[in-house]
């Protein structure tokens, strides 16, 4: 079992409709959570950051944190085409010298 | 402020050549993480690098080496290339590498092993 799992996708919606990401991992020593946006031949793009569990919403996002079932979701609102790209999530426990574990990704398109 | 700077965008390389890609963190991040991503196994770190010194180091074999300099910036490189290397090699900065800091991407190098 990977210590971070997440559907690959594809997942395709009409512009408009309400988007669900998920993330599970298997680490509970994860305390911040982060989803980063990937456009094709681009670097991720920090979009949401979460410590713990609880909510943040951020424009049309909305980022849900649930550690007790070692959960992750983002939600995207009105979603546009601008918002095709790779979603991944990522998470890090407690210690200096980074090493966040991501996610392998899901690729959305959002169909005009 | 500038993002993080990598160069260069694209490598072409042939079996068993070595190769060096070059990062530039944001200014006053002192932390720099690589990190390698192929479509089979997504993002995997490398290792950091904070004030010169290799910090956390990622589970790969030590074909994979960096070094950072006393400006932050920061070198990987890979001997003897194997075509499996063929990857997208991306370098992050934060400012001390706290794991309750954020991270922050540059576009990558794109290196293709031949």
């Amino acid at each position: 079992q990977k210590e971070v799992e997440q559907d690959p996708g594809p997942l395709s919606v009409p512009e408009g409709a309400i988007v669900s990401l998920n993330c599970t991992y298997s680490n509970s020593a994860f305390q911040y959570f982060m989803w980063y946006r990937q456009y094709s031949r681009k670097g991720p793009e920090l979009l949401m950051y979460t410590y713990s569990s609880g909510n943040k919403e951020d424009g049309r996002f909305t980022a849900q944190v649930d550690k007790s079932s070692k959960y992750i979701s983002l939600f995207i609102r009105d979603s546009q085409p601008s918002d095709s790209a790779t979603y991944l999530c990522a998470m890090s426990g407690g210690n200096y010298g980074q090493n966040f574990v991501f996610g392998p990704g899901t690729r959305l398109s959002v169909l005009p | 402020k500038a993002g993080v700077t990598q160069t260069p965008r694209y490598l072409i390389k042939t079996r068993g050549q070595q190769v060096t890609l070059s990062c530039s963190p944001i200014s006053g991040h002192r932390s720099v993480s690589w990190y390698q991503q192929t479509p089979g196994q997504g993002l995997q770190f490398l290792f950091e690098y904070f004030s010169e010194t290799q910090r956390n180091k990622g589970n790969f074999p030590g074909r994979f080496s960096g070094r950072q300099f006393s400006n932050s910036r920061s070198e990987m490189n890979v001997s003897t290339l194997e075509l499996g290397d063929s990857a997208l090699y991306l370098c992050a900065s934060s400012l001390s590498g706290g794991p309750n800091e954020k991270l922050f991407f540059g576009s990558g190098t794109q290196l293709s092993v031949l």
